[in-house]
């Protein structure tokens, strides 16, 4: 159990188009997700907290205009990467956290984006 | 401040014992948690410590000392399969999870 899926697991756009990554926890419900990236040898940094229900909670010197988070269902949650540029090509890998363990995240398996 | 240190790259045998250290300093602890990530995927959940001591599993094992700020996970019987990053990651008040830079362990013949 608790397996968090991701999609696409990679993509490839033109600078300045805007990419929707989902992330979705395929047997248990998730109240709280969370989206993080990573940079080429560089460990993880989180970039907000969704909640479902509510605002997602943007770390600081993430644009949360930029990175548009949706937390519409207890399953689903969207990151939206508005106008991207090629900075924001990088590896963006979603979480989930179990109801029945509030510490331990599950993990999605990623998803690359290259911006040209 | 929160602070993860972990050493940036070690280098092992096949076959043979490492051990990667990691020290933090965080404001609240309510667990630690050491991830395993190959390049280009998503970390995978190794082991979890909330209580001071070893936890063992298979050829893994991880200590914790919490008045030490301290932990360490222990791979044994090296295989080539193991080369990969290993992250250390610590849960503080808000069970927010601080990661760590990471370690990439690199596997010799």
């Amino acid at each position: 159990g608790a397996v968090v899926s991701q999609h696409p697991s990679w993509v490839i756009c033109k600078s300045g188009t805007s990419v929707k990554i989902e992330c979705r926890s395929l047997d248990f419900q998730a109240t709280t997700m969370f989206w993080y990236r990573q940079f080429p040898k560089q460990s993880l940094m989180l970039m907000a907290t969704s909640n479902e229900g509510s605002k997602a909670t943007y770390e600081q010197g993430v644009e949360k205009d930029k990175f548009l988070i949706n937390h519409a269902s207890l399953t689903l949650s969207t990151l939206t990467v508005t106008s991207a540029h090629p900075e924001d090509s990088s590896f963006y890998i979603c979480s989930a956290r179990h109801p029945g363990s509030d510490h331990e995240q599950f993990f999605g398996p990623g998803t690359r984006l290259t911006v040209l | 401040g929160q602070n993860i240190d972990q050493p940036t790259e070690m280098t092992a045998t096949e076959g043979a014992i490492v051990q990667i250290n990691c020290t933090y300093q965080t404001s609240g602890f309510n667990g630690l948690f050491w991830y395993q990530q190959h390049a280009g995927e998503a970390p995978t959940f190794l082991s979890y410590n909330v209580l001071d001591g070893l936890e063992e599993k298979g050829r893994f094992s991880s200590f914790l000392s919490r008045s030490k700020g301290y932990s360490y996970l222990l791979l044994k019987e090296l295989q080539m399969k193991d080369s990969a990053s290993y992250l250390c990651a610590v849960t503080d008040s808000n069970y927010q999870l601080i990661w760590g830079a990471g370690t990439k362990l690199i596997i010799k013949p």
